[in-house]
């Protein structure tokens, strides 16, 4: 079986341009998950989404983030504009919507803004 | 806000040598997680413990959950070069399977031959 897929693998952007990260659940999970990673703050959750509904986006850092589950295969994370300090690995994770569920979590995005 | 505090945040010890980390928290989860990860990767699931005391053996892994459920450690034996990596502890309301997960900031963990 196929894990979860993350494109692209690396983005690298200007200042004040627009970056969308895409992200592909496995087949049969219901939950997904945004976390982004930085040596300074670490592992961060961003969003999660339970059966394609947005739960909780507390995470999100400010306005230009924005995240969108059209249906239950498929996931995206869009800064817009993007900015210096959005640079870090973005993971998508998926799992099983139960107590004590297994996140699987994909290969990241490297994002850089210049 | 509920933090979880990993310890030590680097660690460089030889093969063959026994190690513990640390990760602490000020709050109660109803379970703690733990992560590797490796460079280029996402972390992957090592074990989840759930009640307060719990020990779970993981091959020379062990882990162990705080009685009041705030602390967790993990204790490798005999450490080898392939379990050098990013050792991650992770705390969710309900586990981590229907919502999401704070991380501390994790153990960088190298193993010289």
């Amino acid at each position: 079986d196929a894990g979860v897929i993350q494109s692209p693998r690396h983005e690298v952007t200007e200042m004040g341009q627009e970056v969308t990260l895409r992200c592909k659940p496995i087949s049969g999970h219901n939950s997904l998950f945004w976390y982004r990673q930085t040596m300074m703050r670490g592992l961060e959750l961003l969003i999660y989404f339970n059966n394609n509904v947005p739960i909780d986006d507390s995470g999100m850092p400010e306005d230009r983030f924005s995240a969108k589950m059209p249906n239950a295969s498929f996931s995206t994370l869009k800064i817009q504009p993007s900015e210096p300090r959005d640079s870090a690995v973005y993971f998508c994770a998926s799992s099983i919507s139960r107590t004590f569920g297994t996140q699987y979590f994909g290969p990241g995005t490297r994002l850089t803004v210049l | 806000t509920q933090l979880l505090e990993q310890s030590p945040q680097f660690l460089s010890i030889q093969e063959g040598e026994n190690l513990t980390v640390y990760c602490n928290s000020s709050s109660v989860f109803s379970s703690l997680q733990w992560y590797r990860q490796e460079p280029g990767e996402g972390p992957v699931l090592l074990v989840t413990v759930v009640t307060g005391g719990e020990v779970k053996k993981l091959k020379r892994l062990t882990f162990q959950f705080g009685d009041a459920r705030k602390d967790s450690s993990l204790h490798i034996t005999a450490a080898q070069p392939g379990d050098t990596g990013l050792y991650l502890c992770a705390g969710g309301r309900t586990g981590g399977g229907a919502d999401g997960l704070t991380f501390g900031k994790g153990t960088h963990l190298i193993i010289q031959p």
